[in-house]
């Protein structure tokens, strides 16, 4: 089971930053929280991912609380290609164990 | 640089009958995975190989057999297919390795839809 709890849909005005939250209250201190999106039928794409500071990159800022038990992905400037399903995931820092997916929130940017 | 690529895009069977879906990625990466996605539901893993000559089952590997033929290569194969597995299958690999840890990004291929009818 997925170790993470997201709402199953977002709405989100174009041009307007998206702000999609995850709930992990479960998570281990060796566990990374990662960020992956699926646009329509497409493979998901990896977006983020962080342990305990706040991350940004060229895609997204990731916001993790100080206790850790969630965090919060910001697409800053939400376009309609943003629409799409978003995944929070839980994984440990070591060795090879696969993501793990959830249902993740659906985010319809809307004109 | 193709990334990675999967082979057939569409796929119709009868019950009963076998089929092998292929990956291939060109990253040089040594770990692979197979995912299955189900209508309005996320990714379930279903196999994975963690490096050339090792194969793990997933979430849901009951039905299916996997062969990780070299490096670049990993394939699935439905030995006697069933309705229940009509489904979208993604293949996906990452740099993978113990020495990567967290910094583990998977890469995925653009799915195979499978009908089995």
């Amino acid at each position: 089971d997925a170790k993470t709890t997201q709402p199953p849909s977002m709405d989100c005005a174009e041009g307007r930053a998206a702000n999609l939250p995850c709930n992990h209250s479960t998570i281990s201190g060796n566990e990374y929280v990662y960020w992956y999106r699926q646009i329509h039928s497409q493979g998901p794409q990896y977006i983020i991912h962080g342990l305990k500071n706040n991350e940004t990159n060229e895609m997204a800022s990731l916001i993790i609380t100080e206790d850790r038990k969630s965090s919060t992905l910001i697409l800053p400037h939400a376009t309609l290609r943003d629409t799409a399903v978003y995944y929070c995931i839980v994984r440990p820092y070591s060795g090879n164990t696969p993501l793990v997916f959830g249902k993740g929130t659906r985010l319809s940017v809307i004109a | 640089n193709a990334g990675v690529t999967q082979t057939p895009k569409f796929q119709v069977l009868k019950t009963g009958q076998s089929m092998t879906l292929q990956c291939a990625q060109d990253m040089n990466h040594n770990s692979m995975y197979w995912y299955r996605q189900d209508p309005g539901m996320g990714l379930r893993l279903i196999y994975y190989s963690a490096s050339e000559g090792t194969t793990d089952k997933g979430e849901v590997p009951n039905g299916y057999n996997v062969s990780r033929l070299n490096k670049r290569e990993f394939s699935l194969r439905l030995e006697s297919a069933a309705p229940s597995q009509t489904s979208v299958y993604f293949c996906a690999s990452s740099e993978g390795g113990a020495r990567q840890g967290a910094r583990e990004t998977q890469y995925f291929g653009p799915g195979t839809r499978l009908l089995v009818l």
